[in-house]
């Protein structure tokens, strides 16, 4: 079975600018979470997403953003650039939606914004 | 609010030496407790899960990890580290709506 998929791998943006990222979870997952690792800040929950509805937030201004399809995948939306918005964007899916299910995490996007 | 503390940076142990990586969590209800390794560039892989039952849970890669309610903590051992096992390991707590809640991170150097 595919595992979680990230596209790109790779991003630069530069301020100002917005950026779409993409996340393709395991086929039969329908939950997908997003997640920010920066050095500074670590790892940090963005946002959850199950059968199209957002069911979770974390503490991101509404710059960040997402949604899901129907056959699972989701991408997350960042408008306006800062560069503090540089990290690696992690994706993760599960089945189906509950707290102690095991979440499977994809390799990331790497954003760099100058 | 839940939260989860890996009070050790950095880690070096000597290639077959045993490994113990600290873990502490805050969390209202029973815990669920993952730990994840991640190596440079990559995403996380799941080392193994604590949702109920047996308080020693087994992982992949010959990794265990005890839960202890009484002190809080979920730390992940492995009798005998390989050079390959050098990554950066987060501690998590499942929280509401399938959110995870990360620590810090310990990394792990294995010299030979």
């Amino acid at each position: 079975k595919a595992g979680v998929t990230q596209t790109p791998r790779y991003l630069i943006k530069t301020r100002g600018q917005q950026v779409t990222l993409s996340c393709s979870p395991i086929s039969g997952h329908r939950s997908v979470s997003w997640y920010q690792q920066t050095p500074g800040q670590g790892l940090q929950f963005l946002f959850e997403y199950f059968s199209e509805t957002q069911r979770n937030k974390g503490n991101f201004p509404g710059r960040f953003s997402g949604r899901q399809f129907s056959n699972s995948r989701s991408e997350m939306n960042v408008s306006t650039l800062e560069l503090g918005d540089s990290a690696l964007y992690l994706c993760a899916s599960s089945f189906p939606r509950d707290n102690k299910d095991e979440q499977y995490f994809g390799p990331g996007t790497r954003l760099t914004v100058t | 609010a839940q939260s989860v503390t890996q009070p050790d940076i950095h880690i070096t142990v000597s290639e077959g030496a045993s490994l113990e990586l600290r873990c502490n969590y805050s969390y209202g209800a029973t815990p669920y407790l993952f730990w994840y390794v991640q190596s440079p560039g990559q995403g996380l892989q799941l080392l193994l899960k604590y949702f109920s039952g047996d308080t020693l849970v087994q992982g992949i890669k010959g990794f265990e990890a005890e839960f202890k309610r009484s002190q809080s903590s979920f730390n992940l051992r492995k009798p005998s580290v390989h050079w390959s096992d050098a990554a950066e390991y987060f501690c998590a707590v499942g929280a509401y709506g399938n959110k995870l809640v990360f620590g810090a991170g310990t990394i792990l150097r294995v010299k030979s």
